[in-house]
């Protein structure tokens, strides 16, 4: 496809639960970022890749959030015992380089409810 | 204080006006800025992006940067009815790794 693809779309989860959000960004596309947005608000940062290496996770709330991209592609974000205050629309974008032009091309997200 | 500040609105117009958006930031290192408009349950969009102070013109969308003062607006002439969405400022700076630090977003509805 020729945009950022997130999958799934939504996803419903119970507390406690483990869950993974997948984001396949734009062919040639080194670098990949993570956001989360909640409602009424603008995106939060939360961890951003240059090829497979994790070059800035400050965003990240606390260590029950993971993120990977093994090959410099996909990237999965991965959230251990979920709380209900994680639901949230989770945005993935990525961006040609972390240089000058650093304009990042956002997914639709994916909709996390935790009941 | 947040970093990036947009009043969250919302706004609404009628078709044909003039709307005007507007952020302030308080980080001195931001050095590049951005418009997104977000429609209801997508992604956000760019709409515009500038490196510098200044306005900038895309067909009827004008993003204008006020280094120092710190300010960023978007105008939009003649307004459609699809116009209607959130738009979100966004800046960052070389020092600021890849990450884009948002407002809260502006939700804009014009009225036929």
């Amino acid at each position: 496809g020729a945009g950022v693809s997130q999958t799934p779309s939504n996803k419903v989860t119970e507390k406690g639960k483990y869950v993974e959000l997948r984001c396949d960004p734009i062919s040639g596309h080194t670098a990949l970022y993570w956001y989360r947005q909640s409602l009424g608000q603008g995106p939060e940062f939360l961890i951003y890749f240059q090829g497979t290496g994790a070059a800035d996770d400050s965003g990240l709330p606390n260590d029950r959030f993971f993120a990977v991209r093994p090959e410099g592609s996909v990237s999965t974000l991965k959230i251990q015992r979920t709380e209900r205050g994680d639901s949230a629309v989770y945005l993935c974008a990525s961006s040609l380089n972390q240089g000058r032009g650093n304009i990042q091309y956002f997914g639709a997200g994916t909709r996390l409810s935790v009941l | 204080q947040k970093e990036v500040e947009q009043d969250p609105g919302p706004l609404s117009v009628p078709e044909g006006a003039i709307v005007s958006l507007n952020c302030t930031y308080s980080n001195s290192a931001f050095q590049y800025f951005m418009w997104y408009r977000q429609y209801s349950r997508k992604g956000p969009e760019l709409l515009m992006y500038t490196y510098s102070s200044g306005n900038k013109e895309d067909g009827r969308f004008t993003a204008q940067v006020d280094k120092s003062s710190k300010y960023i607006s978007l105008f939009i002439r003649d307004s459609q009815p699809s116009d209607s969405a959130t738009y979100l400022c966004a800046s960052g700076g070389y020092n600021q790794g890849g990450k884009l630090i948002f407002g809260q977003g502006t939700e804009l509805s014009v009225k036929p």
